[in-house]
């Protein structure tokens, strides 16, 4: 089956830093990806669309300039926090459209701690 | 903001009990789906209902889209603790935006 993979699982950073997260297809290729953030005990928030070789969309509230995503191939996608914050502190989630109506697979998440 | 109003946000029963959740929403969507997610990981898919009033039974569990594809429930008969966790609706059009979720506890 379609299997994404997100790494890191988690990642401490320090207040200012940037910090990268990937999420790759690896066995389709993901036309689409979505990213979304999750706090504790709350439900997965869409951030932003990001579609291969265009610009992300990103939702209402969401700074583009912070979160930077980028989709250059079919089978990555990026979320770079700019800047980190400790209001930033969350779980960060992807989840890739392998083309088909209802082909949504998601990653195992990556837990971001800014300190 | 989300599109989907999802409910109860949190429900504890005891075992054997049935129980039902609802996710709801004044938007038209091509598809919803129903995920279950762990503390840490991401949404594991249960189901994916497309047809207005379409039902799908997954052993205890039994999921309803509505006749207008703007609603949604999921119901599990005799709950057992292993059924705790996290249920999100998810409805589907060009992108997919989750319910608040429903957090089960069913207690032994």
């Amino acid at each position: 089956g379609a299997v994404v993979s997100q790494h890191p699982s988690r990642v401490i950073c320090k207040s200012g830093t940037s910090v990268k997260i990937e999420c790759r297809s690896l066995d389709f290729q993901a036309t689409t990806m979505f990213w979304y953030r999750q706090f504790p005990k709350k439900s997965l928030m869409l951030m932003a669309t990001s579609n291969e070789g265009s610009k992300a969309t990103y939702e209402q509230g969401v700074e583009k300039d912070k979160f930077l995503i980028n989709h250059a191939s079919l089978t990555l996608s990026t979320l770079t926090v700019t800047s980190a914050h400790p209001e930033d502190s969350s779980f960060y989630i992807c989840s890739a459209k392998a083309g088909t109506a209802y082909g949504y697979t998601f990653g195992s998440g990556t837990r971001l701690t800014v300190v | 903001t989300q599109l989907l109003e999802q409910s109860p946000q949190f429900l504890s029963i005891q075992e054997g009990e049935n129980l039902t959740v609802y996710c709801n929403s004044s938007s038209v969507f091509s598809s919803l789906q129903w995920y279950r997610q762990e503390p840490g990981e991401g949404p594991v898919l249960l189901v994916t209902v497309v047809t207005g009033g379409e039902v799908k039974k997954l052993k205890r569990l039994t999921f309803q889209f509505g006749d207008a594809r703007k609603d949604s429930s999921l119901h599990i008969t005799a709950a057992q603790p292993g059924d705790t966790g996290l249920y999100l609706c998810a409805g589907v059009n060009n992108d997919m935006r989750f319910g608040a979720g429903t957090r089960l506890t069913v207690k032994p």
